[in-house]
């Protein structure tokens, strides 16, 4: 059993639709991460979220602790939004982090 | 971002010999990490360590060890490289504890034939 679930696992959306990916979690956490992979690229870190929610640009991440559950959404997708996204979390206790396998989202023009 | 950086970022090897992959960062972070990415499993982890010298296994450490004799480096070796072994391989570091973001590497591409 993963500790840390994604759905949906593929998604393809129309340009300027509203998206949203939900990751379910089953460990305690300190904090949940939201990642983005470019096709053939390197991963990076969209948000840190320990609580309540964070915006950055058309991306919003909420997280609701007592459901062990966090999504990611964009506004008025776009095809460079186009790109793997990828839950995580920090168990409260112990260094490791814990991965869901991902959210690969295709943006149509 | 932080300046992690993977050598080599890419690897052709056969089956039964020894591959080292070097991880090196310049943020003076305390926690590195190595993980696998294949189709259908996300990020695995295979070592990690929390300082100099000290390091611990992962869900999939099999097969692998590792090195940490600088803050700055850490390396994964492959002692005898196996086809199952084939995998993209990423490092991961994370400042001390309470700062919780994780930063990556570029990843390593690693055939094994």
């Amino acid at each position: 059993k993963n500790e840390v679930e994604q759905s949906p696992q593929n998604l393809t959306a129309q340009e300027g639709e509203f998206i949203t990916i939900n990751c379910s979690y089953s460990v305690g956490i300190s904090a949940l991460h939201w990642l983005q992979q470019h096709p053939g690229g390197g991963i990076v870190s969209l948000f840190m979220l320990s609580s309540g929610k964070k915006k950055h640009g058309r991306l919003i991440a909420t997280i609701n602790i007592q459901e062990k559950h966090s999504s990611l959404h964009i506004t008025a997708s776009h095809p460079r939004d186009s790109a793997v996204y990828i839950c995580a979390v920090n168990r409260a206790t112990g260094n490791q982090f814990y991965f869901g396998t991902g959210t690969s989202l295709t943006v149509i023009p | 971002d932080a300046g992690i950086t993977q050598s080599p970022r890419h690897k052709v090897t056969e089956t039964g010999t020894p591959v080292t992959l070097r991880c090196h960062q310049t943020e003076n972070h305390r926690y590195m990490y190595w993980y696998r990415q294949d189709p259908g499993h996300g990020l695995r982890l295979i070592h990690y360590s929390y300082g100099v010298k000290d390091t611990d296994k992962g869900e999939v450490s099999d097969g692998y060890s590792v090195s940490r004799s600088k803050t700055e480096d850490f390396l994964l070796t492959l002692e005898s490289a196996t086809s199952s072994q084939t995998s993209v391989y990423f490092c991961a570091t994370r400042g001390a504890r309470g700062q919780e973001t994780q930063y990556f590497g570029p990843g390593t591409r690693l055939l094994v034939l």
